[in-house]
């Protein structure tokens, strides 16, 4: 069946440094990848989209790649600070309908000093 | 104010009750959704709109049931509420596009923590 892997382990990194997270799926290929932010107890928050015919898209200090052959998209975070530690996920269709997102069920970074 | 308004942010109540959760929106947007948050579950989609006269369900429909009450209000409702439904619900938008609605970002609400005792 269709699926979504995101690591469920928290990403601990120190200050300064780049966090990487990844998001891996199954099946059927995308048209479309999305990436979001989830502070505790709020609501996700749409950081960026990448279309299948783009290989990188950047904002500020967020890159987020997409590797069709692989089915893996990565999601880069340069010169981290602690107001970056929230989980972070990644979202696309799955399921070939073209109406609705999947979301994976996300990455918890921790930025400490 | 939120563009995403949802109500309660808390509930608890006991088995059998109903529940309704609602949902405003002030972002003129046409599609709507209802999700649940589980720990280690993710976010799934319970149902969703692409306008007031369009009503699909999603992934676990089963044991809730919705009303798009106009073009920036959609409803949940738990008619039977039992245990397991207890987890966090958020309402979503997202602007309509030609073709695939996966190429238009999602805007949350801040949820609705629901305790089922």
């Amino acid at each position: 069946s269709q699926k979504i892997e995101q690591n469920s382990e928290a990403l601990n990194i120190q200050e300064g440094k780049t966090a990487t997270l990844t998001c891996n799926y199954t099946n059927y290929s995308p048209a479309y990848l999305q990436w979001y932010r989830q502070d505790p107890g709020r609501g996700p928050v749409f950081l960026l989209l990448i279309r299948e015919n783009e290989k990188e898209k950047r904002k500020e200090r967020l890159k987020v790649t997409f590797d069709t052959t692989l089915k893996q998209s990565l999601f880069h975070i340069t010169a981290s600070q602690p107001a970056d530690s929230a989980t972070y996920l990644c979202a696309l269709d799955i399921t070939g309908t073209a109406s609705k997102l999947t979301f994976g069920t996300g990455t918890r970074l921790q930025v400490t000093l | 104010d939120a563009d995403v308004t949802q109500t309660p942010r808390n509930r608890i109540t006991k088995t059998g009750k109903r529940i309704m959760l609602e949902c405003s929106q002030t972002k003129g947007h046409d599609r709507m959704y209802w999700y649940r948050q589980d720990p280690g579950l993710g976010l799934r989609l319970i149902y969703y709109s692409f306008d007031v006269k369009d009503i699909n369900k999603g992934e676990i429909s089963d044991g809730y049931s919705v009303s798009r009450q106009a073009q920036a209000k959609f409803s949940l409702s738990l008619e039977s509420a039992i245990p397991n439904q207890t987890a966090l619900y958020f309402c979503a938008t997202s602007d309509r596009s030609p073709g695939d609605a996966s190429n238009q970002p999602q805007h949350f609400g801040d949820g609705t923590r629901l305790s089922i005792l």
